[in-house]
Formats: structure tokens, sequence, C-alpha cells
């Protein structure tokens, strides 16, 4: 099974909802990643969960706020959020670990955001 | 800042014709480089991963290579099908304090004609 899993497909939402993105891996992989993308532009790095554990975040606004309870599932919860924001967001996994065992990431679907 | 480009933006071929994805990095300091392709509003399908220490890999009609000390890496489609047609990403793959960071480029936009 080398599949990513994301929830909700789209989400529509106001500037002062308060919304969370889900996304669930059962290939063993012990690191996750949330990316934001924009119309017609390569996916950005916002956070990256190693061992359950947050390794990286990219200057990314609190607003976002992510969330590791396992080693399979990531959340990523949204607060007071802009309509700049809208954008598809996408998770991936990788198995982790040693960087030099090439390590391939599997990514979801996305779930499409739209912020008014 | 490694920056990677990918060039044409757009690429428009027969069916059938053989073609070649380019991407380029600045810094050769990478660990491994990944291909996607991306169905529009899609999530991305992985199709190669390249070790650094690998000069190519293959898979079905497509074959990827990799030159880390010119900065460059191709994406040879053979026999291209309609279904080929999508968004085609290069990410390099880097290291940071022992976590992994993907930078994608550009990306390319393929359009079989059949």
């Amino acid at each position: 099974d080398t599949e990513v899993t994301q929830t909700p497909k789209h989400l529509v939402m106001g500037m002062t909802n308060k919304k969370s993105l889900k996304c669930e891996q059962h290939m063993g992989h012990r690191a996750m990643y949330w990316y934001k993308q924009k119309a017609k532009k390569p996916p950005e790095l916002m956070f990256v969960y190693s061992y359950e554990k947050l390794s990286i975040n990219e200057s990314v606004p609190s607003r976002f706020s992510p969330e590791c309870p396992n080693s399979s599932l990531l959340n990523l919860h949204l607060h007071a959020l802009q309509p700049e924001d809208s954008a598809l967001y996408l998770c991936a996994s990788s198995r982790g670990g040693l960087v030099i065992l090439g390590n391939e990431q599997f990514f979801g679907p996305g779930t499409r955001l739209t912020v008014l | 800042k490694q920056e990677v480009t990918q060039i044409p933006a757009a690429l428009s071929v027969p069916e059938g014709e053989n073609l070649v994805l380019n991407c380029s990095f600045t810094d050769s300091a990478i660990y491994n480089l990944q291909w996607f392709r991306q169905d529009p509003g899609k999530g991305l399908t992985s199709l190669l991963l390249i070790q650094s220490s690998q000069r190519e890999q293959t898979s079905g009609r497509l074959n990827a290579s990799l030159d880390k000390s010119s900065g460059r890496s191709t994406l040879y489609i053979a026999a291209s099908q309609p279904g080929d047609s999508a968004t085609y990403l290069c990410a390099v793959i880097i290291s940071n304090f022992g976590n992994e960071k993907l930078t994608f480029g550009t990306g390319t936009r393929l359009t079989i004609i059949p």
C-alpha cells in the first residue's frame, strides 16, 4: 500500500472559522510533510515531522498549526486564515531515517482550500 | 539558496514522439532527485527517484538521468501517449541537519497531441 490519504477533498471556510485538515498513511513511514501549492506554482514546504516530532517549520504563520498524534496521522489546524491562504494543501510521507538511503516521498491527493 | 529550474515551461508534441524534459539546479550538494507528474488539480505522483550515487533510473517508458557536477537532470519519455499529458516536476532533496527538504522545480506542462 503506497497510499497517502487526505480529508477533506475540498474545504470552504470563513476568516473566523477553525477547521482541520487530516492526512493518513499506513506505510510505516516516519517522516511526514505539509506543502502548500498555489495555482500554476510548484509546491512549497511548510512543515516536516520526523518520528512524530516537528523538525522543520518554514516560517509558517501561526494561524497554521500542525499536529502529529501518532506515526500514521498528521493534522493541520487552521484558524483565522486570510483569503491569500487559499491553495491546494498537500501531505506527503517518506520512510525517514538516514537520508542517504534514498527516501522517496509519496504525496496525497491534496485538500483544495478556499478562504472567503 | 537552492534554485531549481525546468525548461521549457510548456511543451506540445505529437503522439508517438520521444521527448526530453530538463531540470537544472544551482547547488550540487544534493542527496537525491525525484521526478513527479501532476494532473490538473490533483496531487503528485512519484515517477522516479535517483540517488546521488546513481546516474540514471528507468521505469517502463521513462528514463531519468542525473549529473550532479553540472547540476542537471533529464527525464526521457519514449513513445509518448496522450495519457502522458500532465505537469512534470523535478525536486532535489537536500539534508538540513538530518531532515530532508524537497525543493521543487518550476515545472514543465506537457501536452501530447493525438
